[in-house]
């Protein structure tokens, strides 16, 4: 089993559209979660921190987060265009810890 | 732009020779890791440096080595280099101290190709 799942996708919305993207992970122990998006041949962009129970929304991003279930999801309100990229999903243990990342999501928002 | 600079950007070496790959924190942050990530898949760790020290690191050999700087850079080496060592590699920075400090932060990359 990953220590992080993700489908790979291609997820394709259109535009003006909700885009839901899921993570799984395996570690209880896990205490940080973090979506990052990566465009293509570009370096993975923070986007989202979660690490308590229930919804943290910052403008058309909400993470929500179910430790229960060790399910991580985000979903991106309002889909334009140029959200289309591959969605990362990290999960953290402790502070100075490694990221451990799922292979992520490939998003695709259609005009 | 997260602050975090690495050089150089692109690289092509030939398979068994050595590569010096650089990564500068942002400013603040005295704690840096390493992933190297192949095409298709997440970041994977390498390793981790704090004051200096290794504090960590991942599923590599011992010829992925790091070093880092009193004033917080860093450099990533690897040697006797193999195809497989074709990839994007990251350089993360992260404040030491308080809940920040589960958030790291990317630099561009350095693109390596081996061939």
């Amino acid at each position: 089993q990953k220590e992080v799942e993700q489908n790979s996708g291609p997820l394709s919305v259109p535009e003006g559209a909700i885009a839901s993207l899921n993570c799984t992970y395996s570690d209880r122990g896990s205490q940080s979660f973090f979506w990052y998006r990566q465009y293509s041949g570009k370096s993975p962009e923070l986007i989202m921190f979660i690490y308590s129970n229930g919804d943290k929304e910052d403008g058309r991003f909400t993470a929500q987060l179910n430790k229960a279930s060790q399910y991580v999801s985000l979903l991106i309100r309002d889909s334009q265009p140029s959200d289309s990229a591959t969605y990362l999903c990290a999960v953290i243990k402790s502070s100075g810890d490694k990221l451990t990342f799922g292979t992520g999501t490939r998003l695709a928002v259609r005009p | 732009e997260t602050g975090v600079t690495q050089s150089p950007t692109h690289l092509i070496k030939t398979r068994g020779q050595q590569v010096t790959l650089r990564c500068s924190s942002q400013s603040g942050h005295n704690t840096v890791s390493w992933y190297q990530q192949a095409l298709g898949q997440g970041p994977q760790f390498i390793f981790q440096y704090y004051r200096e020290e290794e504090n960590g690191r991942g599923n590599f050999p011992p010829r992925f080595s790091g070093l880092q700087f009193p004033n917080y850079s860093s450099e990533l080496n690897v040697n006797a280099l193999e195809l497989d060592d074709s990839a994007l590699y990251l350089c993360a920075s992260s404040p030491s101290e308080g809940l920040s400090s589960m958030k790291q932060y990317f630099g561009p990359g350095t693109r390596l190709t081996v061939t």
